[in-house]
């Protein structure tokens, strides 16, 4: 089936440089999109989303970029601080009909040096 | 607080049993999920049901079942077909609503057989 993946397991920043996580979709019917955060043992948080009829969405320290075109999706974290360090991951769902659940990526692990 | 409570946080089993793991939420949500993760790995879908009284398998079905009697419950049972079953489970709950399909995640139960 279908699926999102990411392409770097593990990121090292340092503290107060901006971050990049990536990742690449497959569907092409997907509508709306999460990039999640887990801490280790626990669940995972929501960070931010979008919705396919847009490019980039901003909150409060992260932006999330789409590009449709290549099936793309990328979460920038500033002036990223050791309470960043986590796995981060890309979701993505479908809502035509037959509405099915979220799709996680593998995830990649952000690791922030002081 | 409005949420989702997954228990027992820490689970052992012995090879041959059947376990079963709860998952509420009193967020008035419709639809619910159960998620797998393996160490390093991303969330792989066994289980989600959108409606009560109706549930679909997820990409991992094998070896687990589920019911959903109750809006509020959705509880997983790891069955002895199931041949590795140690693993990080995560219960999910989204609204039906269109416009909001955030998916809020409990906080675990960490399966381990003995």
């Amino acid at each position: 089936g279908e699926s999102v993946g990411l392409h770097l397991p593990t990121l090292s920043v340092q503290e107060g440089d901006n971050s990049i996580i990536n990742c690449a979709y497959s569907n092409s019917a997907s509508d709306y999109f999460i990039w999640y955060k887990q801490e280790s043992g626990k669940g995972p948080q929501f960070i931010i989303d979008i919705r396919s009829n847009m490019d980039k969405r901003q909150g409060q320290r992260v932006t999330v970029l789409l590009n449709k075109t290549v099936k793309h999706l990328s979460l920038q974290i500033a002036a990223t601080q050791p309470g960043d360090s986590a796995v981060y991951f890309c979701a993505e769902n479908f809502e035509g009909t037959g509405r099915r659940a979220l799709t996680f990526g593998s995830g990649t692990r952000l690791q922030v040096q002081p | 607080d409005g949420g989702i409570t997954q228990s027992p946080k820490y689970l052992f089993r012995k090879e041959g049993q059947n376990v079963t793991l709860s998952c509420e939420q009193n967020l008035n949500h419709d639809a619910m999920y159960w998620y797998r993760q393996d160490p390093g790995q991303g969330l792989r879908l066994i289980y989600y049901s959108q409606i009560v009284n109706d549930f679909q398998k997820g990409d991992i079905a094998e070896g687990y079942s589920v019911s959903r009697e109750k809006k509020e419950s959705f509880p997983l049972t790891v069955t002895s077909a199931q041949k590795n079953p140690t693993a990080f489970y995560l219960c999910a709950s989204i609204t039906g609503g269109a416009s909001d399909t955030e998916a809020f995640f409990g906080q675990g139960t960490r399966l381990t057989v003995v």
